[in-house]
């Protein structure tokens, strides 16, 4: 079935740094959406990307749809304590009305 | 305010004990969800709802059950069959769309431990 590998699965990082993370099929995906869930609470949209190649901003966010169909790629810049959760992709299975989800990277950031 | 609300936030269940988690949306969606997350995982899907009277089997939805008689309405029982009930509970909803960019919206949880 679709899968959706992510990586890394947790990043420990100073605040300010910048943080990239990917997440990556052997199926094609028409559709890749990135969630934020902090902690004790669901997750958040942040970025919902429908074009390969699409590059999408929400703040110091930026997602990118890859040209494969087959990856995505968030990035978050200039990171601050509030960024710290978990963070996950995920796209619609085809043929079918649910989503599959990533495994997640859980973020830490020291301040 | 348009969301979804789960309850309780917090649940206990005894052992041989079936128990109820609620979850409400006034978004107009059609389908609706139930996810759930152990520490350090992913959420794997138990059951989803496309439309009212209609529900599917997800992954892992043995010792579960649910019933969808309103729109607004999925609740999702966890019964005496469900040896490993201790878990995060998520709900989500979305419109029913074919095109592929739907979204789900998701409730705050309900975390379920076993006493």
């Amino acid at each position: 079935g679709q899968q959706l590998n992510q990586s890394p699965q947790s990043m420990f990082i100073q605040e300010g740094e910048d943080v990239s993370m990917n997440c990556t099929s052997s199926s094609i995906f028409n559709t890749w959406l990135w969630y934020k869930q902090d902690p004790g609470e669901g997750p958040v949209l942040l970025i919902a990307l429908y074009k390969a190649g699409e590059l999408t901003s929400n703040g110091r966010l930026t997602a990118q749809f890859g040209i494969t169909r087959k990856d995505s790629f968030l990035n978050i810049s200039a990171s601050i304590p509030s960024d710290v959760g978990i963070y996950f992709c995920a796209g619609p299975i085809q043929g079918a009305q649910k989503l599959v989800f990533g495994q997640g990277t859980r973020l830490t950031i020291n301040p | 305010d348009g969301g979804i609300t789960q309850s309780p936030k917090y649940l206990f269940r005894k052992e041989g004990q079936n128990v109820t988690l609620s979850c409400e949306q006034n978004l107009n969606h059609d389908a609706m969800y139930w996810y759930r997350q152990d520490p350090g995982q992913g959420l794997r899907l138990i059951y989803y709802s496309q439309i009212v009277n209609d529900f599917q089997k997800g992954d892992i939805a043995e010792g579960y059950s649910v019933s969808r008689e309103k729109k607004e309405s999925f609740p999702l029982t966890v019964t005496s069959a469900q040896k490993n009930p201790t878990a995060f509970y998520l709900c989500a909803s979305s419109i029913w769309v074919t095109s592929g960019k739907d979204i789900q919206y998701f409730g705050a949880g309900t975390r379920l431990s076993v006493l």
